[in-house]
């Protein structure tokens, strides 16, 4: 019964290849982001999605490109990775009309580039 | 722009002891929530407690309160009575109050800072 749910929790791969990181979410939000967390733990937001339209893009490359099925799930696809991508992702959502509660979080994504 | 900024990379405390975070943000908004995230070595990101910039008291959640100074754009955490498992990254993060427009609902986080609780 997890709330936000993030496949895989560790991604390693190397330069040049594709790969997704899949994102859902039980709690009937409507709202769903990406976050990119550094090496130094800086999080910033890369994207937001409410009811499936693109509401956020933090000047992202467009090698990064989101996909919104429905408004449970938000994936995100990376083509072409480099070694600078290498960081943990997370997937949060919250509902538009409730501002107050802050985010839930998955338990996010560590992506390794080698 | 909304910024976030804390200044603490890390901070220690004893177990039992009392330790304060402390965050700064800058906005010219006055409708905004503030929010405390604890993330533990497991990273998994834990909403630890929130304020509502028109609500004047302190928020406060059992060992854990805020110092709320909306003039001075503060807003640092008090956590009371330490224990082993509040060793965690702490992050302060702001959220625009209204929704709509090119900030919609988007959480700005401060660098974070690391606590460890010394037995």
């Amino acid at each position: 019964d997890t709330a936000v749910s993030q496949t895989p929790k560790y991604l390693v791969t190397q330069m040049g290849n594709d790969k997704s990181i899949k994102c859902e979410q039980n709690l009937g939000h409507d709202t769903m982001y990406w976050y990119k967390q550094d090496s130094k733990k800086f999080l910033k937001i890369m994207f937001s999605y409410n009811n499936k339209e693109l509401i956020i893009n933090e000047t992202v490359p467009n090698r990064f490109s989101p996909k919104s099925p429905d408004k449970a799930h938000l994936n995100l696809h990376i083509n072409s990775l480099e070694l600078g991508d290498s960081a943990v992702y997370f997937c949060a959502s919250s509902q538009s009309d409730r501002r107050w509660d802050g985010y839930t979080f998955g338990s996010g994504t560590r992506l390794t580039v080698v | 722009a909304q910024t976030v900024t804390q200044s603490q990379p890390e901070m220690s405390v004893q177990e039992a002891e009392t330790v304060t975070l402390s965050c700064t943000y800058d906005t010219s908004e006055s409708d905004y929530y503030l929010f405390w995230y604890k993330q533990p070595p497991s990273r998994q990101m834990i909403l630890v407690i929130r304020q509502e910039a028109y609500k004047q008291q302190n928020a406060t959640e059992n060992r854990f309160s805020v110092n709320f100074q909306k003039a001075a754009k503060s807003f640092s955490l008090k956590i009371s009575d330490s224990q082993l498992g509040d060793a965690a990254m702490y992050f302060c993060a702001y959220r625009i109050g209204y929704a709509g427009g090119t900030s919609y609902g988007k959480l700005t986080f401060g660098q974070g800072t690391i606590l460890t609780v010394h037995p």
